[in-house]
């Protein structure tokens, strides 16, 4: 069975650019998350979806940080423009919803602002 | 909001010994889960072992177990016989137990490294 699947696994841009980055879910996995890890840290949690409903996005700077899950699978969190600070690991992760709370994470992409 | 406070930055162990991982957490609440997940460098977090706060039971997964005081909200990982593989970053992490969907709380992590 397929993972969590993120693209791209690295991005390197100037600051004031935009950048976008995908996820696949694991298949049938109705929760999508979208976590941000800085140097050293732990995740934390940007935005949450149950199918194509983002029902917990309180995190989510929402001035220059967009999300979307069209149909309820793949999700695409953008940011624009960025900014020195958004430098840092943008996790996705998923999971059945059926009560046992484990998340399954993709790899996650590593943004460098410059 | 519940925090979740790992105090350990950086712990090292030797091969094959045991060591622990702590983990403190902040809550009101009775029902909830606790985790740990492991995240080896520039790979993806996975889960080592979960326990669910209304089992008094330990949960134990191979060489990793817990140790759960509800009471005093501890929620430690004891790793034995270590391996050179076991070298990660670690994370203890908190869910409520109110809706199956909730994200999960982390701590800021430790660091293992495991010498041989």
């Amino acid at each position: 069975e397929a993972g969590v699947v993120q693209s791209p696994r690295y991005k390197i841009i100037e600051k004031k650019q935009p950048v976008a980055f995908w996820c696949n879910p694991i298949s049938g996995h109705n929760t999508l998350y979208w976590y941000r890890q800085n140097l050293g840290q732990g995740p934390e949690l940007l935005i949450r979806y149950e199918n194509e409903e983002a029902v917990d996005d309180s995190q989510l700077p929402k001035d220059r940080f967009s999300a979307e899950r069209l149909k309820g699978v793949d999700s695409t969190l953008k940011i624009q423009p960025a900014e020195l600070g958004d430098s840092a690991v943008y996790l996705c992760a998923s999971s059945l919803g059926d009560g046992t709370g484990e998340l399954f994470f993709g790899e996650g992409s590593r943004l460098t602002v410059l | 909001a519940q925090t979740v406070t790992q105090s350990q930055p950086e712990m090292s162990v030797q091969e094959a010994e045991t060591v622990t991982l702590s983990c403190t957490y902040d809550t009101s609440e009775s029902d909830y889960y606790l985790f740990w997940y492991k995240q080896p460098p520039s790979r993806q977090m996975i889960l080592v072992i979960r326990q669910e706060a209304y089992k008094q039971q330990n949960a134990t997964e191979n060489r990793f177990s817990v140790n759960f005081q509800k009471a005093a909200k501890s929620f430690s990982l004891k790793i034995s016989d270590s391996q050179l593989g076991d070298a990660a970053m670690y994370f203890c992490a908190y869910r409520t137990a109110r809706h199956s969907g909730y994200a999960l709380n982390f701590g800021k992590g430790t660091s293992l490294l495991v010498t041989p």
